[in-house]
């Protein structure tokens, strides 16, 4: 399995965009990258997924580079119900039963 | 939402003492999972289930077992608790994604406060 390293916390303040880089220089060739959100006493929720270039939902956009070593999840004009724990994670598709969420990244969003 | 129940939502029990925690979807998806979160590791896979009585392990299974004998129910179990297992689990769902032409994306449930004193 592909290891990620993401950033542990991010502080950003209302309406401004947050932007998570998190690293995966040894994906493998059929791997897609995968990010969930997780509120304080909820269970985490997907969010967005991608294989290349970029996509985008009503929730974030996922930029991934040409060498897909790392990704960058933003999130466009925050609020403060967007604080919240971002688990990045890497793997295939279809077999992402084995995945491990980490640590995650805890962005905080000021007033 | 994603119909999954898990029960009890808060326990505290004693050191050596058995506790099970039951998971209930109503989804009728193939694949379960529970996991334990705690501060600093994110979440941690224990065991996961890929149909009826077809479970496999994770990454801290140590100490846990689970059974699988319908569809829609899936039980973790400490056969002796111990505070190092005082943690947050969550149980999560999941669908089979034939030829990768779909996320088998994982829906979770409302997790278990289980504390071991």
């Amino acid at each position: 399995l592909a290891k990620t390293t993401q950033p542990i916390s991010m502080d950003s303040y209302e309406g401004q965009e947050v932007n998570i880089t998190c690293s995966h220089n040894n994906i493998a060739t059929n791997d897609y990258i995968t990010w969930y959100q997780q509120f304080p006493s909820q269970g985490p929720r997907f969010i967005i997924q991608g294989y290349k270039t970029k996509v985008t939902n009503e929730v974030a956009s996922l930029f991934i580079p040409a060498d897909r070593k790392s990704s960058t999840l933003s999130l466009p004009r925050v609020s403060l119900s967007d604080t919240a724990v971002y688990y990045c994670l890497v793997g295939l598709r279809s077999n992402d039963y084995k995945l491990s969420f980490g640590a995650g990244t805890t962005v905080t969003v000021r007033a | 939402d994603a119909g999954i129940t898990q029960s009890p939502r808060h326990k505290v029990t004693e050191t050596g003492t058995p506790v099970t925690l039951r998971c209930h979807q109503t989804e009728n998806h193939r694949y379960m999972y529970w996991y334990r979160q705690d501060p600093g590791h994110g979440l941690r896979l224990i065991h996961y289930s890929y149909g009826v009585k077809d479970t496999d392990k994770g990454e801290v299974s140590d100490g846990y077992s689970v059974s699988r004998s319908k569809t829609e129910d899936f039980l973790l179990t400490l056969e002796s608790a111990t505070s190092s297992q005082t943690s947050v689990y969550f149980c999560a769902i999941s669908e089979w994604a034939s030829g990768g032409s779909s996320y088998n994306e994982q829906f979770f449930g409302p997790g278990t406060r289980l504390t071991v004193l």
